[in-house]
């Protein structure tokens, strides 16, 4: 089993639709908890970061991580044609020194306009 | 602002062919990477660096090489290549010291082993 799963998708939504991206992961050492975005011959683009448990907003994105359940999920408000990307997750455990990232597999999105 | 550059940005070898990825970073980050990503695979460590000097492995160093020489650089080398290496290659970089280190990633080398 995969320290992190994420669903490929491909998931496609209408231009102005709410899009929630999800991942698991089975470690409870991991800490930290990222969302990356990266667009098709690019490379990828840090877009939330986050610690432990909680929420975080930054513009249209909205990033939740819920240590109980292992579960961490980013929503996209009113979402784009120049959303569409790959979305990949990323968490790190709290060790000095190497601060290794395991990603999860990316979820592609397409916005439909 | 530069952030980080991979070189070249495509290679085609043939197998057995020997190579180096140069990758250079401006941020002054402690801390390098280098990653392959494969459909399905997602991204996984090959090697990285903690230091000026330093280099460990991550979790699929067979085949690569890599060498710190100097801060901002970061080489990762085949030395005899396999078709199993074709791949994206992505390498990033940190700032380092303790707590959450978010990489920074530069735009990544296509390689195809015939």
């Amino acid at each position: 089993q995969k320290e992190v799963e994420q669903d490929p998708g491909p998931l496609s939504v209408p231009e102005g639709a709410i899009v929630s991206l999800n991942c698991t992961y089975s470690n409870s050492a991991f800490q930290y908890f990222m969302w990356y975005r990266q667009y098709s011959r690019k490379g990828p683009e840090l877009l939330m970061y986050t610690y432990s448990s909680g929420n975080k907003e930054d513009g249209r994105f909205t990033a939740q991580v819920d240590k109980s359940s292992k579960y961490i999920s980013l929503f996209i408000r009113d979402s784009q044609p120049s959303d569409s990307a790959t979305y990949l997750c990323a968490m790190q455990k709290v060790s000095f020194g190497n601060e290794k990232l395991t990603f999860g597999t990316g979820t592609r999105l397409t916005i439909i306009p | 602002n530069a952030g980080v550059t991979q070189t070249p940005k495509f290679r085609v070898l043939k197998t057995g062919q020997s190579m180096t990825l140069l990758c250079a970073q401006d941020m002054n980050h402690e801390y390098m990477y280098w990653y392959r990503q494969d459909p399905g695979m997602g991204l996984r460590l090959i090697h990285y660096s903690v230091g000026e000097g330093t280099t460990a492995k991550g979790e699929v160093p067979d085949g690569y090489n890599v060498s710190r020489l100097k801060k901002q650089n970061f080489l990762l080398g085949l030395e005899s290549a396999a078709p199993s290496q074709t791949s994206v290659y992505f390498c990033a970089s940190a700032p380092g010291g303790a707590g959450g280190q978010p990489q920074h990633f530069g735009d990544g080398t296509r390689l195809s082993i015939l």
